[in-house]
């Protein structure tokens, strides 16, 4: 079974802060997702990744496949950031669901 | 815009009742799941299923159930609710595929008392 490893679990910064997520796994995927749950639960999609990295306004998400790990960076980060992080794998088809870490909660104080 | 609905943000019931917990996507999606999530536990998938009337069992299945008798509908049923099933409960969905992004439902927090 795939392990799922993220870390920090906690991470507390000031905002403007350059943010670092990570996430590791113990085989191979086929997919790689980054979620974000804000508080009263709700879950959205940010990145979904196979190789390389994507980019969409001030995130950033990279995986390095040979190594299995993946990193969510925030640029000049924001209190409307604070949020549960959580990195995802799908280690088969798409139809067999997601293999979840159990998340960064991260706190961008002004 | 996608949706995918539950049909209650919060939920109360005893031990040993029947519980059901539906939803419902309008995107026409082939693949949905139900996932349950604890402090310190994280997401854990409940039961999926790729088809109408299709199911199969995720990580921990052992306490429920789960319908498909219309594709755009899933349901998860707690047979005999126990304590140990107070969770907050996602449903999601995705189309069919090597793999796609999923969808998620707000959640419906369940305290069995």
């Amino acid at each position: 079974k795939n392990e799922v490893e993220q870390s920090p679990q906690n991470l507390t910064a000031q905002e403007g802060e350059f943010i670092t997520i990570n996430c590791s796994y113990s085989v191979g995927i086929s997919a790689l997702h980054w979620l974000q749950q804000h508080p009263g639960g709700g879950i959205v999609s940010l990145f979904m990744l196979s190789s390389g990295k994507k980019k969409h306004g001030r995130l950033i998400a990279t995986i390095n496949i040979q190594e299995k790990h993946s990193s969510l960076h925030i640029t000049a980060s924001h209190p409307r950031d604070s949020a549960v992080y959580i990195c995802a794998i799908n280690s088969g088809g798409g139809a067999d669901g997601l293999t979840f870490g159990k998340g960064t909660h991260l706190i961008i104080q002004p | 815009d996608v949706k995918v609905t539950q049909s209650s943000r919060y939920l109360v019931k005893r031990t040993g009742e029947k519980v059901f917990l539906e939803c419902v996507q309008d995107m026409d999606h082939e693949n949905m799941f139900w996932y349950r999530q604890d402090p310190g536990l994280g997401l854990r998938l409940i039961y999926f299923s790729y088809d109408v009337k299709m199911k199969e069992k995720g990580d921990i299945p052992e306490g429920y159930s789960v319908s498909r008798e219309k594709k755009e509908r899933f349901s998860l049923i707690l047979e005999s609710a126990s304590t140990n099933q107070t969770s907050m409960y996602l449903c999601a969905s995705t189309i069919a595929g090597t793999y796609n992004e999923q969808f998620f439902g707000p959640g419906t927090r369940l305290t069995v008392l």
